[in-house]
C-alpha cells in the first residue's frame, strides 16, 4: 500500500514569507496528524483531524498557522508569516481512528 | 498535563548487547502506545503498537512491554547490531498522540 506522501521536502523561504506544505494520507485513513519537530527533539503535535474535524489544535499557533482538510484526505498546512524559529521539520502521519500510525518523510523548513 | 519521557537522552552500547529503553507518561488512560525509529534526516518508521489492553508486542530482535499502572513502557533489544543506531521515540495516545524526546541510540561494531 502506497504510504503516506508530502511534499515538497525542502523549502527555503525569508522570514515574513509564507509556505504552505501538503499532505496526501493513505487511503482510508480517517485520522490525520500533523507535527512540527524542531531539531533534537521530538515532534510536537500542531493539529488532528478526524475525517475533516479539528479533534485538537491547541498546540497551533493560531496567529501565523492554519491547517485543513479538504474532504477529509488531502491537508495542508500554512504558515503565514514565517518566522526564523518556524525553522523545523514538519511531519504528516496518519491513521485508522485509533490504529497505528504511519509517517510521511516530512518537509524541512529553513527560515532565514 | 499529559507528558512523555523517555531516558535515557543517548545510550552508546558495543555490538551484541542486549539494552532496554523506558518510555513513561503520566496518565493512564491511554489508548495504545507506538514505538518508532528515526535515522537522521528522515521521518519516522513504526516499530510496535501495544494497545492499551495488551502487555507486550514482540517483532523480531524487539519486544515493547506495556505497564498502564505504573505509566511505563520499555523497548527491548536484542542482540545490538550497528544497524540498530537511530533515534527511538514512544508516542503515547492520551486522544491526541504525544512524543516523548527519544533516545540516541548508537551501536558500535
Amino acid at each position: 500500500e502506497a504510504g503516506v506522501a508530502q511534499s515538497p521536502r525542502y523549502k527555503i523561504i525569508e522570514k515574513r514569507q509564507s509556505v504552505a506544505f501538503w499532505c496526501n494520507p493513505i487511503s482510508g485513513h480517517a485520522t490525520l496528524y500533523w507535527y512540527q519537530q524542531i531539531l533534537g527533539q521530538g515532534p510536537k503535535l500542531l493539529i488532528q483531524f478526524q475525517n475533516n474535524g479539528v479533534v485538537d489544535d491547541s498546540q497551533l499557533p493560531k496567529d501565523r498557522f492554519s491547517a485543513e482538510r479538504l474532504k477529509g484526505v488531502d491537508s495542508t498546512l500554512k504558515i503565514q508569516p514565517a518566522k526564523l524559529e518556524d525553522s523545523a521539520v514538519y511531519l504528516c502521519a496518519s491513521s485508522l481512528s485509533w490504529g497505528e500510525a504511519f509517517f510521511g518523510q516530512g518537509t524541512r523548513l529553513t527560515v532565514v | 498535563k499529559q507528558e512523555v519521557t523517555q531516558i535515557p537522552a543517548a545510550l552508546s552500547v558495543p555490538e551484541g548487547e542486549n539494552l532496554v529503553l523506558n518510555c513513561s507518561f503520566t496518565d493512564s488512560a491511554i489508548y495504545n502506545l507506538q514505538w518508532f525509529r528515526q535515522d537522521p534526516g528522515k521521518g519516522l518508521t513504526s516499530l510496535l503498537l501495544i494497545q492499551s489492553s495488551q502487555r507486550e508486542q514482540t517483532s523480531g530482535r524487539l519486544n515493547a512491554s506495556l505497564d498502564k499502572s505504573s505509566g511505563r513502557s520499555t523497548l527491548y533489544i536484542a542482540a545490538s547490531q550497528p544497524g540498530d543506531s537511530a533515534t527511538y521515540l514512544c508516542a503515547v495516545r492520551f486522544g491526541d498522540m504525544r512524543f516523548g524526546a527519544g533516545t540516541r541510540l548508537t551501536v558500535k561494531p
